[in-house]
C-alpha cells in the first residue's frame, strides 16, 4: 500500500508561532504537495514540489514556506502562525503529471492557531 | 492559468435516483482530469481519470472538450455514495500542479 503519512493528525499553536508540518511517502514519488482544505473552499495548492530542492508556489503560497530535502519528505513551514491559517492542510504525493498518474493522500493534520 | 470549476456545493438524491455532478474546467492546452472522493474520515481518494475511459462503482465520467466539462455520473445512486466529490485536473509534464475545484457534498437518503 502506498503510505501518505503526516507527522501530526490535529495541533494548536499560538499566533506568531514558527510552525512545522511533516510530510513523508514511501513511494519513491517525484511529485509531492501541500494543500489547505477549507469548507467551500476546496482544496488549494499552497506549494509543490517535483525534485528535491525544488518547489514552485501554488495559489495561495503567502505565508508559507516549504522544504525538500530528500525526497521522501516534503515540510510545510508557517513562519509566523496566523489564526487565518487555521485549517485542515493535506499532502499528497504522485508521479509526474500525466493521465495516468494518482495523486495519494495523507490522513490530514488540522491546525488551530490560537 | 489552470481552473476547476464545480458550481453546486450540495447535491441531495433519494436512493435509486440518478445522479450528475457538474465539473467545467478552464485550460489553453490539453488537460488531463479526474475525480477526487472522500467518505467521511477516510483519506481524499482518486475515483476515476478520464484517460482510463472507465467506470468506477458505477461512476462514468466523459471529457467534453467543446463544452470544457467532465461532469461524474451515476444512473442510480447508494446510500454508500455520500461523500465529498472533487473534480481535478492536471497537465501532462513533470512540473505539472495539480488543481481541484471547491468540491460538491453528495448525500443520498434511504
Amino acid at each position: 500500500d502506498v503510505k501518505v503519512t503526516q507527522s501530526s493528525r490535529y495541533l494548536v499553536k499560538r499566533t506568531g508561532e514558527k510552525v512545522f508540518l511533516e510530510c513523508v511517502q514511501d513511494m519513491d514519488h517525484e511529485n509531492m504537495f501541500w494543500y489547505r482544505q477549507d469548507p467551500g473552499l476546496g482544496l488549494r495548492l499552497i506549494y509543490f514540489s517535483y525534485d528535491v530542492k525544488m518547489k514552485e508556489k501554488g495559489d495561495i503560497p503567502e505565508g508559507y514556506s516549504v522544504s525538500r530535502e530528500k525526497k521522501e519528505r516534503f515540510s510545510l513551514i508557517l513562519e509566523s502562525a496566523s489564526t487565518n491559517q487555521t485549517s485542515m492542510y493535506l499532502c499528497a504525493s504522485s508521479t509526474p503529471g500525466g493521465g495516468e498518474t494518482e495523486a495519494f493522500f495523507g490522513q490530514g493534520t488540522r491546525l488551530t492557531v490560537v | 492559468a489552470q481552473r476547476v470549476t464545480q458550481p453546486e456545493k450540495l447535491l441531495s438524491v433519494f436512493k435509486g435516483a440518478p445522479v450528475e455532478l457538474k465539473c467545467n474546467y478552464s485550460y489553453s492546452g490539453s488537460p488531463e482530469l479526474f475525480w477526487y472522493v472522500q467518505y467521511s474520515r477516510q483519506r481524499l481518494q482518486l475515483l476515476l481519470r478520464h484517460i482510463s475511459r472507465e467506470s468506477i462503482k458505477g461512476f462514468t465520467a466523459d471529457l467534453n472538450k467543446g463544452e470544457t466539462s467532465f461532469h461524474l455520473k451515476k444512473p442510480f445512486a447508494q446510500e454508500e455514495d455520500s461523500a465529498m466529490y472533487y473534480c481535478a485536473l492536471s497537465v501532462s509534464g513533470a512540473n505539472s500542479k495539480l488543481t481541484f475545484g471547491k468540491g460538491i457534498t453528495l448525500s443520498v437518503r434511504p
